[in-house]
């Protein structure tokens, strides 16, 4: 079993809709999630950095954590096709800056 | 804040050849860098964690030999792909962690380099 799981879809939606991404993971020592967006060819750019469970928004973007579950997420509200990329979730230990990745989720906005 | 730039973006090389990868961080002093490889629809495959003034960290099954990793400023690491084979083209990827910004347990990636070695 993978550290991290995410579907990496394809996923396609048509413009306005909401995006829903999510993960999973097993070790319960996780204590910092990430969600990076990359197109193609580009490093992975930052979008939500979230300590503990919890929601946090950002713009249209809406991340949440649920530790019990060891579940989180990624809302996009709104999409445009420019949030047509691939997302990436990602999480560390509090005493350790590697970062486990999920395989990424690539979503298409369709115009 | 917290940009990362890689050079080159693209390099084409002769089978043999070395090739050197720079990593700087812009406007943040980096303690702590990584450089990651990806290939085509995958996810990142970190090779080796490169801490300032001191030796990298390499992850298993990546040759250091091969893959040289160097660290001698707060604001730049090198990767330097020695010998290279056509099975090292890959996307190489560079990432920074600053630690005195507010999101400390995360790394900010640099643009990546694509490198193909004929």
């Amino acid at each position: 079993q993978k550290e991290v799981e995410q579907d990496p879809g394809p996923l396609s939606v048509p413009e306005g809709a909401i995006v829903s991404l999510n993960c999973t993971y097993s070790n319960s020592a996780f204590q910092y999630f990430m969600w990076y967006r990359q197109y193609s060819r580009k490093g992975p750019e930052l979008l939500m950095y979230t300590y503990s469970s919890g929601n946090k928004e950002d713009g249209r973007f809406t991340a949440q954590v649920d530790k019990s579950s060891k579940y989180i997420s990624l809302f996009i509200r709104d999409s445009q096709p420019s949030d047509s990329a691939t997302y990436l979730c990602a999480m560390s230990r509090s005493n350790d800056y590697k970062l486990s990745f999920g395989a990424g989720t690539t979503v298409t906005v369709r115009a | 804040g917290a940009v990362v730039s890689q050079h080159p973006s693209r390099v084409i090389c002769k089978s043999g050849t070395s090739v050197k990868i720079e990593c700087r961080s812009l406007d943040f002093q980096a303690t702590t860098m990584f450089w990651y490889r990806q290939f085509p629809k995958k996810s990142l495959m970190l090779m080796a964690t490169s801490n300032e003034g001191s030796k990298a960290t390499y992850e298993q099954g990546v040759e250091k030999d091969k893959f040289l990793i160097n660290h001698a400023s707060l604001t730049l690491s090198t990767l330097t792909v020695t010998s290279a084979h056509p099975e090292d083209s890959s996307f190489y990827i560079c990432s920074a962690r600053d630690p005195l910004g507010p999101a400390t347990n995360t790394q900010y990636f640099g643009p990546g380099t694509r490198l193909t070695v004929l």
